[in-house]
């Protein structure tokens, strides 16, 4: 089993709707997370990292942990098409990150 | 800003050749660097964990005799594929640490033929 699994596989939303998107961890070793967002031809980029339970912002995005469940999720609101692209959740642990399988976003004009 | 430059971009080898690619940071200084391969369907393996001056950590199916590594300051590595076959195919992507996070370069895609 994955350690960290993201969900859903893929997503559509429509040009300035809100994205959700799902990681959940079953390894209680992870200290903090990231959310890394890669665009065809290119590397992954991190958006942003998330270790307090509770919401964290950054512009249009917003990150929230649970701790205690283990989830962490990311919100995309007023979606551009720009923003299509794969979204990976990563848990660090121990200097090492590991990676979910990703979800496709597509946002629709 | 924080960039890391990787090259080659592609490579195309013949079955059971090897190939080296390289990892560059520029603007900071990279404490560590992940190698990482993401398959065709975009799964992310990590192949090692190298710290400058520290023994290089390989995970699980993956060895120093198959990607050995070279890192010998804090913005170059190298890692060579050794004898390659099509199950090695991907992206092979360098993450260097700067400031708690890890900054990837476009990564080198490798094409076994």
């Amino acid at each position: 089993q994955q350690k960290v699994q993201q969900s859903p596989e893929s997503l559509s939303v429509p040009e300035g709707g809100m994205a959700s998107l799902n990681c959940t961890s079953s390894d209680r070793n992870f200290q903090y997370f990231w959310w890394y967002r890669q665009h065809s031809g290119e590397g992954p980029k991190a958006l942003m990292s998330i270790f307090s339970d509770g919401d964290k912002k950054e512009g249009r995005f917003t990150a929230h942990l649970n701790k205690a469940s283990l989830h962490v999720s990311l919100h995309i609101r007023d979606s551009q098409p720009s923003d299509s692209a794969l979204y990976f959740c990563a848990a660090s642990s121990f200097n090492k990150l590991t990676f979910g399988a990703g979800t496709r976003l597509a946002v629709c004009p | 800003g924080a960039l890391v430059y990787q090259y080659p971009r592609r490579t195309i080898c013949k079955s059971g050749t090897s190939m080296r690619m390289e990892c560059q940071a520029v603007g900071f200084q990279a404490t560590s660097v992940a190698w990482y391969r993401q398959s065709p369907q975009k799964t992310f393996e990590l192949i090692a964990l190298s710290t400058v001056n520290s023994a290089i950590k390989y995970e699980q199916n993956f060895t120093q005799e198959k990607f050995p590594i070279s890192h010998p300051n804090l913005s170059f590595s190298s890692m060579t594929v050794l004898n390659a076959y099509l199950e090695d195919r991907g992206l092979y992507l360098c993450g260097a640490r700067g400031d708690e996070r890890l900054f990837f370069g476009h990564g080198t895609k490798l094409s076994v033929l």
